[in-house]
């Protein structure tokens, strides 16, 4: 059984640019949640799917979107990419109370 | 925003030793979660208390959590080289969406 899957591992990016991610959930989960770790912090919540709608979204302007597919996997969306973007982007994915996390994509915007 | 402050934020101790984590938060909580994180990668969930309980054992690992004092503890005993690593708690209001604490890099001494 796999678990959170995240693509890619690794991306870098020019300000202005826009960037899409990906997660794959653990089988048998129906909910994504985004989450933003700056260098040294911990990570901070962007927004969560349910059922394919967000249900919850964090303090992040709407450069940030995202998208929940029929087979729950997500995609994380960043326009007008900022440096201040430069993170570890990850998804956790939820089919009761605890969340498991994915690998993470570092995004690096030069 | 972060609601949880970890205490302290390095710590550094021998093999064999004892590490004790503390963490505080701002709100009520439903449930609280500890975390690890090896090397800026994916988080692996370590253990979730709930809002009635006092004290959860699992392995080596033992949190207490004082809601009247917004407070939780991890405790780890005869620590190992391998148990090096960043140790994040994650507070859930009942919403599902964490909110993190800043860490404490744990670094076990060989």
């Amino acid at each position: 059984d796999a678990g959170v899957t995240q693509s890619p591992t690794h991306l870098i990016k020019t300000r202005g640019q826009q960037v899409t991610l990906r997660c794959s959930p653990k089988s048998g989960h129906d909910t994504v949640s985004w989450y933003q770790q700056a260098l040294g912090q911990g990570p901070q919540f962007i927004f969560q799917y349910y059922e394919e709608e967000e249900r919850q979204r964090g303090n992040f302007p709407d450069r940030f979107s995202g998208h929940q597919f029929p087979n729950y996997s997500s995609e994380l969306n960043v326009n007008a990419l900022l440096l201040g973007d430069s993170a570890l982007y990850l998804c956790a994915s939820s089919g009761g109370t605890k969340q498991f996390f994915g690998p993470g994509t570092r995004l690096t915007v030069l | 925003s972060q609601q949880g402050e970890e205490d302290p934020q390095a710590l550094s101790i021998q093999e064999g030793e004892n590490a004790t984590m503390n963490c505080s938060y701002k709100t009520s909580i439903n449930n609280l979660q500890w975390y690890r994180q090896n090397s800026g990668r994916g988080l692996v969930h370590l253990i979730l208390i709930r809002s009635n309980e006092r004290e959860k054992h699992s392995g080596r690992l033992r949190v207490t959590l004082d809601t009247s004092k917004k407070s939780s503890s991890l405790l780890i005993t005869a620590s190992r080289a391998a148990d090096t690593a960043s140790y994040f708690c994650a507070t859930d209001t009942g919403r599902r969406a964490l909110t993190f604490g800043s860490g404490t890099r744990l670094q076990v001494q060989p």
